[in-house]
């Protein structure tokens, strides 16, 4: 089976905290793809990252950083001295052997609060 | 570049009503999505399409149709609006079948009264 898990549903912190939304994922096939996507207020959906299985380096992006854990099954999101635009929902996604979709999880609400 | 455009934004439909979404995308991706997301619950995947003239079902697919006569639309039917179809749907498009980055639409916000 294949499944996304982000047990966080609503987070809330202060301006300049540092935070991190966990994602772990369930899949037995080895060849699989990790996905960020943001969900602001505005609505839409924003792709931020995409992870293959094969390549477990941490990504830094600015103040976004994702630490892939292959031994704990894990695809976290860290988001480094929050800024109220960071509000929004954030949701992890997998893709995984010869599936046509993606697998989504249920997302974590992140509202950060001047 | 418009990437996926949606139409309409809003919409509120009378129970028993019909109404098609139209979804157009200009990037010539082969694959497009219909997604309906509820409060709490995530995207749920109604339809898909791996190209023109292809469609298939995704988890939620009663009481919608789709069709993909073009590369660039996948307009989504609702025949018989009923109250459960209350949600904002998200139409999609990805170059390839799901391990691409998608890109999405702006959402039509869809009520069934």
């Amino acid at each position: 089976a294949q499944k996304v898990t982000q047990a966080q549903t609503e987070i809330s912190v202060v301006e300049k905290e540092d935070v991190t939304l966990d994602c772990v994922y369930e899949t037995r096939d080895t060849t699989y793809y990790l996905f960020w996507y943001k969900q602001p207020p505005s609505g839409e959906l924003v792709f931020l990252i995409r992870r293959n299985s094969f390549d477990e380096q941490n990504e830094i992006s600015g103040r976004y950083s994702w630490n892939f854990q292959k031994s704990t099954s894990s695809f976290n999101f860290t988001i480094t001295a929050s800024q109220v635009v960071d509000s929004a929902v954030y949701f992890c996604a997998l893709h995984a052997g010869n599936n046509r979709k993606l697998i989504w999880g249920l997302g974590t609400s992140l509202a950060v609060n001047p | 570049n418009a990437g996926v455009t949606q139409t309409p934004k809003f919409r509120i439909l009378k129970i028993g009503q019909s109404m098609t979404l139209q979804c157009t995308q200009d990037m010539n991706h082969n694959y497009m999505y219909w997604y309906r997301q509820d409060p709490g619950m995530g995207l749920k995947l109604i339809y898909y399409s791996v190209g023109a003239g292809i469609t298939d079902k995704g988890e939620v697919p009663n009481g919608y149709n789709v069709s993909r006569s073009t590369t660039e639309d996948f307009p989504l039917r609702l025949e018989l609006a009923a109250p459960s179809q209350t949600s904002v749907y998200f139409c999609a498009s990805s170059y390839g079948q799901g391990n691409t980055e998608a890109f999405f639409g702006q959402g039509t916000r869809l009520t069934v009264v």
